[in-house]
């Protein structure tokens, strides 16, 4: 059974270029989850979907964040414009019990 | 909010050695689970928990969600180099309405000298 898949696996930009980062979930997980994990931290959580609609985006940063998962498969989070401060590994998770959670490998924003 | 206290933030052991590792929080949850994260990977889950007072190993892994649901331990044992990683510990307590939201630990860093 394939895992989470994310990509880019990097990604270096210039502030105030946007980017985007796209994740595939494990085959039948209805919940997906954004995750944005600082250097030395544990993940934190941006948003979670259950199928295409967006359940907790409490802790996402809507004035330059924004995420979508349009047939409640994959999805896709943006960041527009990105600034300094964003730089960190931003991980997708799937579940199907809500609980036990999926990890991808990441992807490694780098903004200067 | 829920906080997570994980301790030690560091580990460094010999081969062959035993670690304990553990998570505090300041509330309650009904779930833990124990992840480990290898470089440029994301974390993969090692151990759930879903009741108090329960123990579970994986292999050389054990944890055990603590009574009083504010806390839990991960102990490896006979450690070996390949354990090298950071471990995170996460609780959730799941609500009808709001679902699923883990809260993570800030990690223990293994290293292990063969």
């Amino acid at each position: 059974e394939a895992g989470v898949v994310q990509s880019p696996r990097y990604k270096i930009i210039e502030k105030k270029q946007p980017v985007a980062f796209w994740c595939n979930p494990i085959s039948g997980h209805n919940t997906l989850y954004w995750y944005r994990q600082n250097l030395g931290q544990g993940p934190e959580l941006l948003i979670r979907y259950e199928n295409e609609e967006a359940v907790d985006d409490s802790q996402l940063p809507k004035d330059r964040f924004s995420a979508e998962r349009l047939k409640g498969v994959d999805s896709t989070l943006k960041i527009q414009p990105a600034e300094l401060g964003d730089s960190a590994v931003y991980l997708c998770a799937s579940s199907l019990s809500q609980v036990t959670q999926y990890f991808g490998p990441g992807t490694r924003l780098l903004v200067l | 909010g829920q906080q997570l206290n994980q301790s030690p933030q560091s580990m460094f052991i010999q081969e062959g050695e035993d670690v304990s590792m553990n998570c505090t929080s300041s509330s309650i949850f009904n779930t833990w689970l124990w992840y480990k994260q290898e470089p440029g990977e994301g974390p993969v889950l090692l151990i759930a928990l879903y009741k108090a007072g329960e123990l579970t190993s994986n292999g050389r892994l054990t944890a055990q969600f603590g009574i009083t649901r504010k806390d839990s331990f991960l102990n490896i044992s006979a450690s070996i180099p390949s354990d090298v990683g950071i471990y995170f510990c996460a609780g959730s307590l799941l609500k009808k309405t709001s679902g699923s939201r883990l809260t993570f630990g800030e990690g223990t860093q293994l290293t292990v000298n063969p």
